[in-house]
């Protein structure tokens, strides 16, 4: 099955730094990449997707970048804000199979005003 | 537009009661994953249903769990004779209806279970 490998598990970063988040997934099969962010007591948001058709998305602040061959996408913070203080998690699936999503372990980023 | 609805927010249970977890999806989604999540840990799949239909329950525990999506009313997540392990964060997700590729998952706010 899928397994999905999340780097840093910690990540401080001083206000209107940029922030990186780096995941490694193990099937090829995979095509589809969404990044959550979790707030204390609350359930993950959907805070931006990749398809494996594209490399590199853009949403405002965020972006994801995707390398099929390498089997590694990561996640772009910039201009960070405290508000931006949260964990964060990077998945993985496929239109085939169970399309369930497979998690990495989470980031959590702080940011410092 | 009401988003994934989960309730109760928070259950405490004593060991080898029943625990019953709830989950609405959007409006329009008829697709619905559970996802169990311990403290300090990601999310780790348990159950994929459809209306009527489960799909894939290849995460779940053998014994103790099942889960069903009914025609009407909301998803429903059992727990049997609930043990201390079993306490943890359950959330629910729900995706669009009628997609042949994957959709986005949309997370309700998650029921802690906690197993005294």
């Amino acid at each position: 099955g899928e397994n999905v490998e999340q780097h840093p598990s910690t990540l401080s970063v001083q206000e209107g730094d940029s922030a990186v988040i780096k995941c490694t997934y193990s099937d090829s099969a995979s095509n589809y990449f969404p990044w959550y962010k979790q707030e204390l007591g609350k359930g993950p948001q959907l805070i931006i997707d990749i398809r494996s058709n594209v490399g590199e998305k853009k949403d405002q602040r965020i972006a994801v970048t995707l390398n099929k061959t390498a089997k590694h996408f990561s996640l772009h913070i910039t201009e960070t804000q405290p508000e931006d203080s949260a964990v964060y998690f990077c998945a993985a699936t496929s239109d085939t199979g169970r399309r369930a999503l497979t998690f990495g372990s989470g980031t959590r980023l702080q940011v410092q005003p | 537009n009401a988003g994934v609805m989960q309730n109760p927010r928070h259950l405490v249970r004593r060991r080898g009661q029943e625990a019953r977890l709830r989950c609405s999806p959007m409006k329009g989604h008829s697709h619905v994953y559970w996802y169990r999540q311990l403290p300090e840990e990601g999310l780790k799949f348990m159950v994929y249903l459809q209306k009527e239909n489960i799909i894939d329950e290849s995460g779940m525990p053998k014994e103790r769990f099942s889960a069903e999506f009914p025609k009407e009313g909301p998803s429903i997540l059992r727990i049997q004779q609930v043990v201390r392990g079993d306490s943890a964060a359950y959330f629910c997700a729900s995706s669009p209806t009628g997609t042949s590729s994957v959709g986005e998952q949309f997370f309700g706010p998650g029921t802690r279970l906690t197993v005294l």
